[in-house]
């Protein structure tokens, strides 16, 4: 079945560091893919998506390309602030079906 | 405003007590889903449901019941708790392609 795979956290960076997490799918046919972020206590948001082949999803200075070649959607952001703290979570969905998520990757941002 | 509502919020239960945790859309999303979030494991599916009166498991749905009499509504039920099911509990309503709203979650301990 569809499954996808980021990289395990967590990761501890300084403010204005280049962040990259890494996502890789397995999946039939052609997935959307997206990328969630949960700040403390509080629910998953929709942070960006893309849903075709080489497609950029973008929002909030955090980027991640649709690469159908190497299976990937790895979300990237030049310079991250303190406010960037949370759990990011890598998912996909192929037609009506449910979501697949990654075990998300926890992102602290010191000052 | 668009959004996913679930109460409680919080909850403590001895084993065994039947509860229910209430999930509301207002958006008209025919396909509703559980999730439970838990260290290290990500996010499980545990029921989902493609319309009214329509449901069906997902990854892990021992120890749970849902249902859907109405499209706005999908309780998730659990007749008698253990202390495995303690954990952080997410409705999520969902327009296709892959648009999905998550409600703030309900956090649930069983003694």
């Amino acid at each position: 079945g569809d499954s996808v795979t980021q990289m395990e956290g967590p990761v501890t960076l300084s403010e204005e560091a280049f962040l990259t997490i890494n996502c890789t799918y397995t999946a039939t046919g052609y997935p959307s893919l997206f990328w969630y972020v949960q700040y403390p206590g509080e629910g998953l948001q929709l942070l960006l998506k893309a849903t075709k082949a080489d497609d950029k999803g973008s929002n909030k200075g955090f980027e991640a390309t649709y690469r159908k070649e190497t299976t990937s959607f790895h979300l990237e952001k030049g310079s991250v602030q303190v406010s960037d703290s949370a759990v990011y979570f890598c998912a996909l969905s192929s037609g009506n079906t449910p979501l697949v998520f990654g075990k998300g990757t926890r992102l602290s941002v010191i000052a | 405003e668009a959004q996913v509502t679930q109460n409680p919020r919080y909850l403590i239960t001895v084993t065994g007590k039947k509860l229910t945790v209430t999930c509301s859309q207002n958006m008209n999303h025919e396909y509703m889903s559980w999730y439970r979030q838990d260290p290290g494991l990500g996010l499980r599916q545990i029921y989902y449901s493609m319309n009214v009166e329509v449901t069906d498991k997902g990854d892990v749905p021992e120890g749970y019941k849902v249902s859907r009499k109405e499209k706005r509504n999908f309780p998730l039920i659990l007749e008698s708790p253990s202390p495995n099911q303690t954990s952080l509990y997410f409705c999520a309503s969902t327009s296709f392609p892959g648009q999905v709203r998550f409600g703030p979650g309900t956090r649930l301990t069983v003694t």
